[in-house]
């Protein structure tokens, strides 16, 4: 079985510029989070969507955004580019939003976001 | 809201040595914890976790941690590493039940030489 993709694997945008990153869930899952992970720190939660509607949001402007097809896979789309936003932006999927032993989030590759 | 310290952020040590990777973390409320393991140029793969039950979980790759309430710590151990143990380590936290919002310490760098 297929895991987590994301596409693409690595971008270079020039600050201003829009970015969207996507993602495809494991098939059966329907939760889908976003992390950026800079060089050097953890990961950090951007946002989760569950059954196409956002079920929680981390610390980040609204330049970021996000939205989940009725296939449950997912983009995060970023505007105005920064070059703080020079990241690995990870996709991570779950069978639920929350709770349960079996409920383990599995991340994807990652895309490598490089803004000059 | 949690937060998770690495209290390392690099461990040099030689093969077959023993290790231990310390986490430590806050919250006001029952947590959940893992670890992950990053590869180079790889996403994040999860290790062990601890939901609830015993307070020492273990992997199978030979790698344990053990909860402890009372130090709010959830440190990470093997007693004999190998070259390919050589990754990125993050320990991570979320509040009990919820399992989708991880907060991440920053990460401890184990490198393990010949």
């Amino acid at each position: 079985d297929a895991g987590v993709t994301q596409s693409p694997t690595h971008l270079i945008k020039t600050r201003g510029q829009h970015v969207t990153l996507r993602c495809s869930p494991i098939s059966g899952h329907k939760s889908v989070s976003w992390y950026q992970q800079v060089l050097g720190q953890g990961p950090q939660f951007i946002f989760q969507y569950y059954e196409k509607e956002e079920r929680g949001r981390g610390n980040f402007p609204d330049r970021f955004s996000a939205r989940q097809f009725p296939n449950y896979s997912s983009e995060l789309n970023v505007n105005a580019l920064l070059l703080g936003d020079s990241a690995l932006y990870l996709c991570a999927s779950s069978l639920r939003a929350s709770g349960g032993a079996d409920n383990e989030q599995f991340f994807g590759p990652g895309t490598r976001l490089t803004v000059l | 809201a949690q937060s998770v310290t690495q209290l390392d952020s690099q461990v040099p040590v030689f093969e077959e040595a023993p290790v231990e990777l310390r986490c430590n973390y806050s919250s006001s409320v029952s947590v959940y914890l893992f670890w992950y393991v990053q590869y180079p140029n790889q996403g994040l793969q999860l290790l062990l976790k601890y939901l609830s039950g015993s307070t020492l979980v273990e992997s199978i790759n030979g790698f344990e941690a053990e909860f402890n309430k009372s130090q709010t710590s959830f440190h990470l151990r093997k007693p004999s590493v190998h070259i390919s143990d050589t990754a990125e380590y993050f320990c991570a936290v979320t509040k009990s039940g919820s399992n989708y919002k991880l907060t991440f310490g920053k990460g401890t760098l184990l490198t393990v030489n010949p």
